[in-house]
C-alpha cells in the first residue's frame, strides 16, 4: 500500500523557519517525482515545489522561490521542504504528493503550519 | 500558464447525478486536467485525468464506476451518478504546465459538493 506521511509542522513566528518531512512507503521512491502542495484555511490548493527522482531538478512557485528548498533522501525514502523567512500568509496545511506520468496520484494527510506573531 | 476556473459550490440529492465543471483559460484548449476529491479533513485523492477525448489513463485507486469525465472545448467535466453521502467534499481540478526550463502545477479554486 502506498503511504505518504508528512511531519514537522507547527507554530512559528514570522521570519522563522521549519523543516517538513514526508516519509513514504509501499513504492520504489527513487523513480518517482515528488511535489509539495499547500492549502491555506478555507482556500484551494497551491502548488509549491517539484523534485525529480534523482533530486537533480527542482522547480518552485514564485510565492516561495528563494525562501523554500525542496530536497530528498532516496536512501531514507523521505522528501523534505526547508521553509525559511516564513510569513503569516504561509499558514496552511502542507501536503506531499507523488507524481506519476503526470497526475499527482497519491497524497499524504498533510501537516499544519501556523505562522503568527 | 493556464488558469482553471471552477464554480465554488454545487449540490445534489442522494441518488441523483451532478456534473462539475472546470474551465481552462483560452489558448489552452488542448490541455488535460486532473480531478481530485477531498473529503472533509482529509488530503486530496486523485480521481482521473481528462482531455478532449475523455479519460486519459486509469482512474485513481478505488474510484467507483459512478465517476466519469468528458472534455469539450475549454471545459473539463466530472460527472457523479447515484450520489452517495461519501461523495460530499471539495473537488479540485489541476493541470501541469511546462515550458523550457520551468514547470508549474496550477489548480482551480475548488468546488464544494453538498449532498442533500
Amino acid at each position: 500500500e502506498v503511504q505518504l506521511v508528512e511531519s514537522g509542522g507547527g507554530s512559528v513566528q514570522p521570519g522563522g523557519y521549519l523543516r517538513l518531512s514526508c516519509a513514504v512507503s509501499g513504492f520504489t521512491f527513487n523513480i518517482y517525482e515528488m511535489n509539495w502542495v499547500r492549502q491555506a484555511p478555507g482556500k484551494g490548493l497551491e502548488w509549491l515545489s517539484y523534485i525529480n527522482g534523482g533530486g537533480t531538478t527542482m522547480y518552485y512557485a514564485d510565492s516561495v522561490k528563494g525562501r523554500f528548498t525542496i530536497s530528498r533522501d532516496n536512501a531514507k525514502k523521505s522528501l523534505y521542504l526547508q521553509m525559511n523567512s516564513l510569513r503569516v500568509e504561509d499558514t496552511a496545511v502542507y501536503y506531499c504528493a507523488r507524481q506519476t506520468t503526470n497526475p499527482l496520484d497519491h497524497w499524504g494527510q498533510g501537516t499544519l503550519v501556523t505562522v503568527s506573531p | 500558464q493556464p488558469v482553471l476556473t471552477q464554480p465554488p459550490s454545487a449540490s445534489a440529492s442522494l441518488g441523483a447525478s451532478v456534473t462539475l465543471t472546470c474551465t481552462l483559460s483560452s489558448d489552452y484548449s488542448n490541455y488535460k486536467v486532473d480531478w481530485y476529491q477531498q473529503r472533509p479533513g482529509k488530503g486530496p485523492r486523485f480521481v482521473m485525468r481528462v482531455g478532449t477525448g475523455g479519460i486519459v489513463g486509469s482512474k485513481g485507486d478505488g474510484i467507483p464506476d459512478r465517476f466519469s469525465v468528458l472534455g469539450s472545448g475549454l471545459n473539463r467535466y466530472l460527472t457523479i451518478k447515484n450520489i452517495q453521502e461519501e461523495d460530499e467534499g471539495d473537488y479540485h481540478c489541476g493541470a501541469d504546465h511546462g515550458t523550457g526550463n520551468n514547470f508549474v502545477w496550477v489548480f482551480g479554486g475548488g468546488t464544494r459538493l453538498t449532498v442533500l
